[in-house]
C-alpha cells in the first residue's frame, strides 16, 4: 500500500477555473509534508512544507493546506504557466528524514 | 547563490556499462542525497551521504553506489546496467540539523540501450 496517493493523477484546466488537488498519506505520526513543482525534464521545485493540521501556506496562485489525513494545494485562477507535475511527499514522524513521495498530478492549464 | 548543480544532464549508454554522475550540493548544504525517477513516477529514494559516509539507503541493489568528498560534492555510480535503470537522476541537498527542506537539482537523464 503507498504511504502517499495523489489525485487526480491528471487535470485539465482551462485558464481561470480554480482547482484542487490532493495528497492522502498512512503514516502513523507526521513530520513535514511538502509539495513541490516540476517541470518536463527537470528537477522538482520547492513550493510548501506543513507540519501540522489546520495550518496553510501561499504564493502566488497557489494555497496549501493540511488536515490529518490530507493536504490539498488549491490553484485559485491558473494561468497556462502553473501547467507542470505537482508532487507531494511526506516525511515519518519518528522515522529518517527521508521523505517519501507521491506520483505527482500532471496540470495542464489551457488558455 | 548557487542551487544543486548535476552533471552530466544527458546520458545514454549500452546494457551492462557503468555509469558515474556528479552533483555539487548547494552552497552551505553539507547532506546529499540520490533519487531515481522513472516517467509518470514520484522521486525514490536512493541513498544519503554525511560526512563522507552512506548514512541511509533505500530499496536498491549493490549495483548503486556512491560517494561523498571532502567539499560535499557527491557521485552515484551505477554498474552492470539495465533497461530499467533508465531515468531522471536528481541530487537533493539540505543542511542537516536545519528545518529546512531539501532543494533538488536538474537531474541527469539516463538512457540505456
Amino acid at each position: 500500500e503507498d504511504q502517499v496517493t495523489q489525485s487526480p493523477e491528471a487535470l485539465r484546466l482551462q485558464e481561470g477555473e480554480s482547482s484542487s488537488l490532493n495528497c492522502s498519506y498512512t503514516v502513523s505520526g507526521l513530520r513535514g509534508l511538502f509539495w513541490y513543482r516540476q517541470d518536463p525534464g527537470k528537477g522538482p521545485e520547492f513550493l510548501f512544507t506543513l507540519y501540522s493540521a489546520g495550518e496553510e501556506k501561499e504564493k502566488e496562485r497557489l494555497k496549501a493546506t493540511l488536515t490529518k489525513k490530507e493536504s490539498f494545494l488549491h490553484i485559485t485562477a491558473p494561468k497556462p504557466e502553473d501547467s507542470a507535475t505537482y508532487l507531494c511527499a511526506v516525511q515519518e514522524a519518528g522515522g529518517s528524514y527521508i521523505p517519501t513521495f507521491g506520483r505527482g498530478t500532471s496540470l495542464i492549464v489551457h488558455p | 547563490d548557487a542551487g544543486v548543480t548535476q552533471s552530466p544532464t544527458h546520458l545514454i549508454k549500452t546494457r551492462g556499462q557503468q555509469v558515474t554522475l556528479r552533483c555539487s550540493p548547494k552552497s552551505g548544504h553539507d547532506t546529499v542525497s540520490w533519487y531515481q525517477q522513472a516517467l509518470g513516477q514520484g522521486p525514490q529514494f536512493i541513498f544519503q551521504y554525511y560526512e563522507e559516509e552512506e548514512r541511509q539507503r533505500g530499496n536498491f541493489p549493490d549495483r548503486f553506489s556512491g560517494h561523498q568528498f571532502p567539499n560535499y560534492s557527491s557521485e552515484l555510480n551505477v554498474n552492470a546496467l539495465l533497461l530499467g535503470d533508465s531515468a531522471l537522476y536528481l541530487c537533493a541537498s539540505r543542511l542537516t540539523g536545519s528545518l529546512e527542506t531539501q532543494y533538488f537539482g536538474p537531474g541527469t537523464r539516463l538512457l540505456v540501450l
